[in-house]
């Protein structure tokens, strides 16, 4: 099970958009429309921002959406504000009730 | 409210044993999978290991296979990872989450296992 590939770091201006990417493979991101996207603070516990592919759970921002093409998925976080500063993690259901994740990718308000 | 509270971490020798535990609250425990994701200090989130809601099914990541079992107690609400031989490797922050139909929703805060002599 090798980690889903995220970006390290992406960093833009409040109210701009920005795009994480998360690529997997056949086996993972692209068999299966089973992608969450999480945010995480220093310090805190992970918090589902986005679920099967593009679905926000009560309570999120519709600054959040997430899409999906092929083998890669992708978090979109527009309108861009200091709070938003924080790691975002990808993860994808892998088959055989195992779950992968991406390495994180650190984002910056600049 | 969705309530997952881990304890039981700590610092331990390589080649020990420990025993997390989490109490979970605020829904019908017994009608959700559950799953252990750890997370070392610095890096990223890891699946560990997921049990069905009988408990009849258990999976575990490669890396602890033989060594970490998942298990529940549905009668007391509790959810459980025995872990041995550990190793240095396995310092991380272990949370206990609760997987929705197919999406890990909740998370607890997380117990921090240290593996060092």
């Amino acid at each position: 099970q090798s980690a889903l590939t995220q970006p390290a770091s992406v960093s833009g201006s409040p109210g701009q958009s920005i795009t994480i990417s998360c690529t997997g493979t056949s086996s993972d991101v692209g068999n299966y429309n089973l992608v969450s996207w999480y945010q995480q603070h220093p310090g805190k516990a992970p918090k589902l921002m986005i679920y099967e592919v593009d679905k926000r759970p009560s309570g999120v921002s519709n600054r959040f959406s997430g899409s999906k093409s092929g083998n890669t998925a992708s978090l979109t976080i527009s309108g861009l504000q200091a709070e938003d500063e924080a790691d975002y993690y990808c993860c994808s259901y892998a088959g055989n009730s195992a779950w992968v994740f991406g390495g994180g990718t650190k984002v910056t308000v600049l | 409210e969705v309530q997952l509270v881990e304890s039981g971490g700590g610092l331990v020798q390589p080649g020990g044993s420990l025993r997390l535990s989490c109490a979970a609250s605020g829904f019908t425990f017994s009608s959700y999978w559950m799953t252990w994701v750890r997370q070392a200090p610095g890096k990223g989130l890891e699946w560990v290991a997921s049990i069905k809601q009988d408990g009849s099914e258990k999976y575990h990541v490669d890396s602890a296979k033989g060594r970490f079992t998942i298990s529940r107690d549905n009668a007391k609400n509790l959810l459980f990872l025995q872990m041995s031989s550990l190793r240095a490797e396995d310092t991380a922050v272990y949370y206990c989450a609760r997987d929705s139909a197919g999406t890990i929703d909740s998370w607890g805060q997380g117990t921090l296992v240290t593996v060092s002599s």
